[in-house]
Formats: C-alpha cells, sequence, structure tokens
C-alpha cells in the first residue's frame, strides 16, 4: 500500500460518543497534518507533528485529542462533539526541512457526521 | 485581510480554451507556493509547486509566480472536461518549516 490512507472514510457519530480517526503514511515523511475541510471555507490546518512531536495545535477545542505515536501514524480522537464539528477530516504527510516546505501528500479524508 | 485569497467562482472556460486560475497571498516572506486540484468529495491532489518569480511548465499547466506583487497563477491550456474541479492555492508561511496555508479554492468548469 502506498501513500497515505485514512479510516474509516464515513463516520456517523453522536454527541456523546467516543471514536477515532487514523492516518497512516507510507511514503517515510516526518511530519504529519490533521486539516478539516468545512463547506465553503478554507482548509483549517488543526495539528501539526515534526518528529511525533506536535508543534502546532490552531486553537483546536479539547475535544479533538491527537496522538502520533510514531512517524508513520497519526490518530485524532474525538469525544463528545457538536453538529458544527461534520467536517471533511484530512490527514497529510509532508518531508520537512529547510530552506522550502516540501508538498504535502493528502489521505482520502474521514467524512465526519455529528447526529 | 485574508492570508491567501481566490476568486471562488465557478469559473466556465469551453473546451480546448486556456483557463487563469489566480492566487494572491498577504505574507511578503512567503518562499513556497503550490496548486492542488480537488475534485468533488475527494482529497487534494498536487499537481505544481513553484518556489522561483517566473514561469513553470509541466505539460498543460503552467504555474506563474511573482513576488513583487505577492501573486500567483495557474494556467491550464487546451482544457478539458477532465479538468472540472476546484483549484486549491497553497502558501508555506515564513518561519514554520512545514505550515501550508490555503485559499478557498477556485472552482473551473470546462465546457463541452
Amino acid at each position: 500500500e502506498t501513500g497515505v490512507t485514512q479510516t474509516p472514510r464515513h463516520l456517523v457519530m453522536g454527541m456523546t460518543n467516543k471514536k477515532s480517526l487514523k492516518c497512516e503514511q507510507h511514503l517515510g515523511h516526518n511530519a504529519m497534518y490533521w486539516y478539516k475541510q468545512s463547506a465553503k471555507k478554507p482548509l483549517e490546518l488543526m495539528f501539526v507533528y515534526n518528529f511525533k512531536e506536535q508543534t502546532e495545535n490552531n486553537s483546536v477545542p479539547s475535544r479533538f485529542s491527537p496522538e502520533c505515536p510514531n512517524s508513520s501514524h497519526l490518530f485524532l480522537h474525538l469525544h463528545t462533539l457538536q453538529p458544527e464539528d461534520s467536517a471533511l477530516y484530512l490527514c497529510a504527510s509532508s518531508q520537512m526541512g529547510p530552506p522550502r516546505a516540501t508538498e504535502a501528500f493528502f489521505g482520502q479524508g474521514t467524512r465526519l457526521t455529528v447526529v | 485581510q485574508k492570508e491567501v485569497e481566490q476568486n471562488s467562482g465557478p469559473l466556465s472556460v469551453p473546451e480546448g480554451a486556456i483557463a487563469s486560475l489566480n492566487c494572491t497571498y498577504s505574507d511578503r516572506v512567503s518562499q513556497s507556493f503550490f496548486w492542488y486540484r480537488q475534485y468533488s468529495g475527494k482529497s487534494p491532489e498536487l499537481i505544481m509547486s513553484i518556489y522561483s518569480n517566473g514561469d513553470k511548465e509541466d505539460g498543460r499547466f503552467t504555474a506563474q509566480l511573482n513576488k513583487a506583487s505577492q501573486y500567483v497563477s495557474l494556467l491550464i491550456r487546451d482544457s478539458q472536461p477532465s479538468d472540472s474541479a476546484t483549484y486549491l492555492c497553497a502558501v508555506k508561511s515564513a518561519g514554520t518549516a512545514s505550515k501550508l496555508t490555503f485559499g478557498t479554492g477556485t472552482r473551473l468548469q470546462v465546457t463541452l
């Protein structure tokens, strides 16, 4: 398997549920990201992990909890979400290195619906 | 002011014509610029990257960068119906190694 894979592809959950999104990259990259894409809004960066360490948290509510056990795997743990959290959640990876950012490669995304 | 601005469209061009997609950015020291294509319900797919002023060509696609004007564009020659998608402009922010800031995207429709 190649590239960036995300599971599940679709998820419907109630506001009291706890679920997790999984991302795995097979590109040998050292940085991974979670993005949120809502209708008619730009992609919103949520979290960045470099070498397994979280380097960025863009004021994301605590009901979203990331976990990066190694440079190939990234999770997003979800609990007590709100209907407005319904969106496409995209995982991406890239290879870090100055002076330039490398391009980000995206997974297929998880379409999340909170009911 | 939005960090990365794109006209949301839709931009409609006839098959075989040149589609011109534009993007402006606010961070003057941005260094890396990317164009992604996103089909409805799918994830973004990288089309082009450009780092230096001028033009960069790859097949039917040409990226143009003008750092003085803080402007980057994507030209698609001989547009095909399969090019119909949303095109996202992404800019690397200065000071953060791999943070990409995306525009809202321009929806392109190529008509028969």
